[in-house]
């Protein structure tokens, strides 16, 4: 089976922008989440998505948002970048809950 | 809420020595516990998890770890460390809630030969 996917692996924008990242979870796979990486504040969740409805939501602000489709790929945007979005984006899946979610290889985001 | 806490930031070991990553965490009703490792430029590598049963669990790699329900641990553990060990170990830990892990800030183990 080909594991999780991201798309892109690197992005580069500049203040005010806004970025749509990616995600392809292992086929069967229903349920996907994302994570923020940062030196600073180590690895922080974001959301999950089960069935394309959102059911978890971590701490960040309305500017992080993401969906699912029927396919259960993923996507998840920021709006109006700061400096401080600049991360590596982890999107992981799981075919149930309790088990291990499967992370890719991430998406390094570099905000000018 | 729940939490973990990774206590070193950065562990040293010979090659072919035990190592020793500890973990400790707190959430309420059962946990489900796991461990990544982190390669350079790399996303985050499952090695195991514990759900119930045996207090021991074996995972990819060589690597183990020890549940302990009353000290509310999961260290990692292995018995002979290769420099190829040399990487970023995550803890996590989630509810029964669904999917949303809770990482610990991650420890940096370094295998010298």
């Amino acid at each position: 089976k080909a594991g999780v996917t991201q798309t892109p692996r690197y992005l580069i924008k500049t203040r005010g922008q806004q970025v749509t990242l990616s995600c392809s979870p292992i086929s069967g796979h229903r349920s996907v989440s994302w994570y923020q990486q940062t030196p600073g504040q180590g690895l922080q969740f974001l959301f999950e998505y089960f069935s394309e409805t959102q059911r978890n939501k971590g701490n960040f602000p309305g500017r992080f948002s993401g969906r699912q489709f029927s396919n259960s790929r993923s996507e998840m945007n920021v709006s109006t970048l700061e400096l401080g979005d600049s991360a590596l984006y982890l999107c992981a899946s799981s075919n149930r809950d309790s088990s291990p979610p499967f992370f890719g290889p991430g998406t390094r985001l570099t905000v000018l | 809420a729940q939490s973990v806490a990774q206590p070193e930031d950065q562990v040293n070991v010979a090659e072919g020595n035990p190592l020793t990553v500890k973990c400790t965490y707190s959430v309420s009703g059962n946990p489900y516990l796991f461990w990544y490792v982190q390669y350079p430029n790399r996303g985050l590598q499952f090695l195991l998890k514990y759900i119930t049963g045996d207090n021991l669990v074996k995972g990819s790699y060589g690597f183990e770890a020890e549940f302990n329900k009353s000290q509310t641990s999961f260290h990692l553990k292995k018995p002979s460390a290769l420099v190829s060990d040399s990487a970023l170990y995550f803890c996590a830990v989630v509810n029964n809630a669904g999917n949303m892990l809770t990482f610990g800030g991650g420890t940096r183990l370094m295998v010298k030969p």
